[in-house]
Order: C-alpha cells, then structure tokens, then sequence
C-alpha cells in the first residue's frame, strides 16, 4: 500500500529556507519508472507544480521558481526533500508530495501548511 | 496565470451531464497525456482520469475525458451532490520540461 507524508516547518519568517521532506512506502525510488513530485496550493488558489526527481537522479523544476527550489532523495530512508530559498509571504501554501507516474500523480500525501509571517 | 484555461465554474442540477473544458497548447496537451485531478473541500486532490481518458479503479464511469488537439474535456454524467469539488486538469509540457496545471473548476450542483 502506498502512502507519502509531508512534514516540516508550520511557520517560517520571509527571507528563511523552507525545508519538506516527504516520507514514502509502498514503493522504491530505485525502481525505474519512480518519480517523486512536489505540488503546492496557495489558499483558495490552484495547484502549481515545484519540481520532481527521478529514479535515476533526473531533476526537473518549475520556470518560474528553478532558482529557489532544490529537490533531493534518499533512497534508503524513503524520502524525497524539497528546500526553497528566500520565503516571501506569497508562498504561504498547502504543499503536497506526490508519486508521479506515466499514469499522473496516483498517490497524494496528506499536504502540509505553510505559512511565511514575521 | 495558469497555463492551462479551464472555466473558473461549472454547475448544474443531480441527474444531468456536466463538461469541464481544459485549452491548452501544442507543447502540453498537443503532445502529451491529460490528467484529471478532484480535489473535495479540505482534501487532497485524487486522481480522476489518467492518460486522456483511462479510469483508476474505484472511479465511477460517470467520469470520462477526451482530448482532441490542443483541448481535453471532463464530462461528469449522473450529477451527484458529492461530485462537487474542485476539478484540475494537467499535463507535461515539452517545450518547458514542466507539469501544468489548468487554474480549477469548481464544480457546484444545485
């Protein structure tokens, strides 16, 4: 049975680096084929991609925020981490992980808050 | 701004058919698969309808998607009070090596 689980910080002040990690079962992302998405929903808004990485260390990342973002994994822990620099009020957010197949993101994890405030 | 447009709301009456259109361009959903995502008020989003218009198991046949050109549908047969939810398409994009999510559409039957 595949699950994923965010966590992190709840609160971070603007200009902090925001750290994810996303936790697994149910799947190996050694396996060819395994992909690891991030997703994140501002309040009341719509979902926007973050980035994902690859079975084989493929990393791709959204246009708009590739210079903020890094997404990392650790295979023997089952963990995916997302860090993103310089935090601003605006990326206050539900962020989601995902697993991210030729079949779309088939499994959600839960979604964590995060909310950028001095 | 959302790179793929869906209309921001949709509704109609239990028992009727419901389409949700999703416009995107020749570098996503020209090329790629469309997915479907719904997303009920305070959950996370499920996955809907995969590669165009194949099911999950567990997803009623009451949800189909097409696509045709640069444009994908999601067509909700049997409105039921628990379809209303937020509807999200999505596809890979080429030209950016990115996924794309269309802005939502928020279901409502009266």
């Amino acid at each position: 049975q595949v699950t994923l689980k965010e966590s992190g910080p709840a609160l971070v002040k603007p200009t902090q680096t925001l750290t994810l990690t996303c936790t697994f079962s149910g799947f190996s992302l050694s396996t060819s084929g395994m992909r690891v998405s991030w997703i994140r929903q501002p309040p009341g808004k719509a979902l926007e991609w973050l980035a994902r990485i690859d079975w084989d260390d493929d990393k791709f990342y959204s246009t708009s925020l590739k210079t903020r973002l890094t997404i990392s994994k650790d295979t023997s822990k089952n963990q995916v981490v997302l860090t993103m620099t310089n935090m601003d009020p605006v990326d206050t957010a539900t962020y989601y992980c995902a697993r991210d197949l030729v079949d779309g993101f088939d499994y959600w994890g839960q979604g964590t808050l995060v909310t950028v405030s001095s | 701004q959302s790179v793929l447009t869906q209309p921001p709301s949709a509704s109609d009456t239990p028992g009727q058919t419901v389409t949700i259109s999703c416009s995107g361009s020749s570098s996503n959903i020209g090329t790629n698969y469309v997915y479907w995502y719904q997303q009920l008020p305070g959950t996370a989003p499920k996955l809907l309808i995969y590669r165009n218009n194949q099911r999950p198991s567990g997803v009623p046949d009451r949800f189909s998607g097409s696509k045709s050109g640069t444009s994908a549908s999601l067509a909700i047969s049997g409105l039921r009070s628990e379809d209303e939810a937020d509807y999200y398409c999505a596809a890979w994009d080429d030209s950016l090596s990115v996924w794309v999510f269309g802005g939502g559409t928020k279901l409502t039957v009266l």
